[in-house]
């Protein structure tokens, strides 16, 4: 079993569409959670920390439940510069990443 | 102020031959992570530095491989008699510390192993 696990997806949504992401994973001495974003051929980026109570940064929502080990991401009012691979990632010390969802916005 | 650096930004290898790979992480930044990212491939976790020590090198991939960091600053992945398979994009991080803060990742390394 894989550490952290995502779908792949792709997921491709309109434009304005609200998009959500799930992602599990498997060392419950895990942390800190992230979501990175990594566009093609370029290095991954931080998206935003997760926080046990929850977070939300704009359009982006992000939940970690700590007793199920899943963490989602909510993207609201898609944008085509939204489209990317979205990275579930979390960290007892380097980070353990998923593999990623693509996502396609298109107009 | 400057990001993660790393050089170079491709390198082209026979097969056989040994390579090295710099990371010039953040001013400041004590913990340094070496990653790798093969076509098509998550991103791979290989070793971490907080300061010079590197507790776990449990996820190199081979004893071919090996790192180091001097002056608590820039680190060198060494790999030894390349093979195809080590074709990857090579990628550090670093972060103020170990563990709990965001890593920032350079632009990483192209290897190409003919």
């Amino acid at each position: 079993r894989k550490e952290v696990e995502q779908d792949p997806g792709p997921f491709n949504v309109p434009e304005g569409a609200t998009v959500a992401f799930n992602c599990t994973y498997s060392n419950s001495a895990s942390q800190s959670f992230f979501w990175y974003r990594q566009d093609c051929r370029k290095e991954p980026k931080l998206l935003m920390s997760v926080y046990s109570s929850g977070n939300e940064d704009g359009r982006f929502t992000a939940q970690l439940n700590r007793a199920s080990q899943y963490i989602s991401l909510l993207i609201r009012d898609s944008k085509l510069s939204d489209s990317a691979t979205y990275l579930c990632v979390v960290s007892p010390y380097g980070l353990i990443f998923g593999t990623g969802t693509r996502l396609q916005v298109f107009p | 102020g400057a990001g993660v650096s790393q050089s170079p930004s491709n390198k082209v290898t026979e097969k056989g031959k040994d390579v090295e790979l710099r990371c010039d992480p953040i001013s400041g930044h004590t913990a340094l992570y070496w990653y790798r990212q093969s076509l098509g491939q998550g991103l791979e976790f290989l070793i971490y530095f907080q300061g010079n020590s590197a507790p776990d090198k449990s996820g190199l991939p081979s004893d071919r491989f090996s790192a180091e960091r001097t002056g608590g600053s820039v680190s060198t992945l060494t790999i030894q008699r390349t093979q195809q398979e080590d074709s990857a994009v090579y990628l550090c991080a670093s972060s103020l510390l170990a563990g709990v803060d965001t890593q920032y990742f350079g632009p990483g390394t192209r290897l190409t192993v003919l």
